[in-house]
């Protein structure tokens, strides 16, 4: 089967930094994407790789590992509106996206 | 950015009744538009990938006939919950994708909050 697993829910400071990890097994690869959801809103885009290695975004950056299946977003200089659940999706070979069930991230003063 | 929009945002209705949700996209044409669900603390379930002038393709486990898919035109597709039931309250978000990207970047409608009385 297909599969995407990640930490159900994180805490962190504000002003400090946080790695969500993200695990995947899917019958090919055609890329992994990191996707911000606000609650009671629709997910907004925030990375996609599909070569190994880290892409840097202003505050967000996102590691691909394609040999291990694994994958990290990491948030620099947290804020409390970075208060929100982050969604690893694979598309696999039928360029289908499966997604995790998402890591609820808390933010504390 | 390409921009997907859903109407209603809300919606309540009796048990028995169906519910139409509308999703278009405003700036882009869309072959193809996707449909999930998404239960509160859980990962969005895709539903049926809905193409235009052709029937829908629905994931295994998702009735048909209970969750009607049209894709009439290039921007816009519709689902109606037929016959609804408390069960079938949840968080409807559809998505597309504009033509010509270099990789399959979903853009999200802002969903539908569907209870079912």
């Amino acid at each position: 089967g297909q599969n995407i697993d990640q930490p159900t829910e994180m805490t962190a400071t504000e002003g400090a930094i946080v790695q969500i990890n993200c695990t995947y097994q899917t019958s090919g690869f055609n890329g992994l994407f990191w996707y911000q959801q606000h609650a009671g809103e629709a997910p907004t885009f925030l990375s996609y790789n599909v070569l190994d290695g880290l892409e840097e975004k202003g505050r967000f950056s996102s590691f691909l590992s394609r040999s291990k299946g694994y994958s990290y977003l990491l948030l620099k200089e947290l804020q409390m509106k970075d208060s929100a659940s982050y969604l690893c999706a694979v598309s696999n070979s039928n360029y289908q996206l499966i997604w995790g069930a998402g890591t609820k991230l808390i933010i504390k003063p | 950015g390409a921009v997907v929009s859903q109407h209603p945002s809300r919606v309540i209705c009796k048990s028995g009744t169906s519910v139409k949700i509308e999703c278009r996209s405003l700036d882009f044409q869309a072959t193809t538009m996707f449909w999930y669900r998404q239960f509160p603390k859980k990962s969005l379930m895709l539903m049926a990938t809905s193409n235009e002038g052709s029937k829908a393709t629905y994931e295994q486990g998702v009735e048909k006939d209970k969750f009607l898919i049209n894709h009439a035109s290039l921007t816009l597709s519709t689902l109606t919950v037929t016959s609804a039931h408390p069960e079938d309250s949840s968080f409807y978000i559809c998505s597309a994708t504009p033509p010509g990207q270099d990789y399959n970047e979903q853009f999200f409608g802002p969903g539908t909050r569907l209870t079912v009385l």
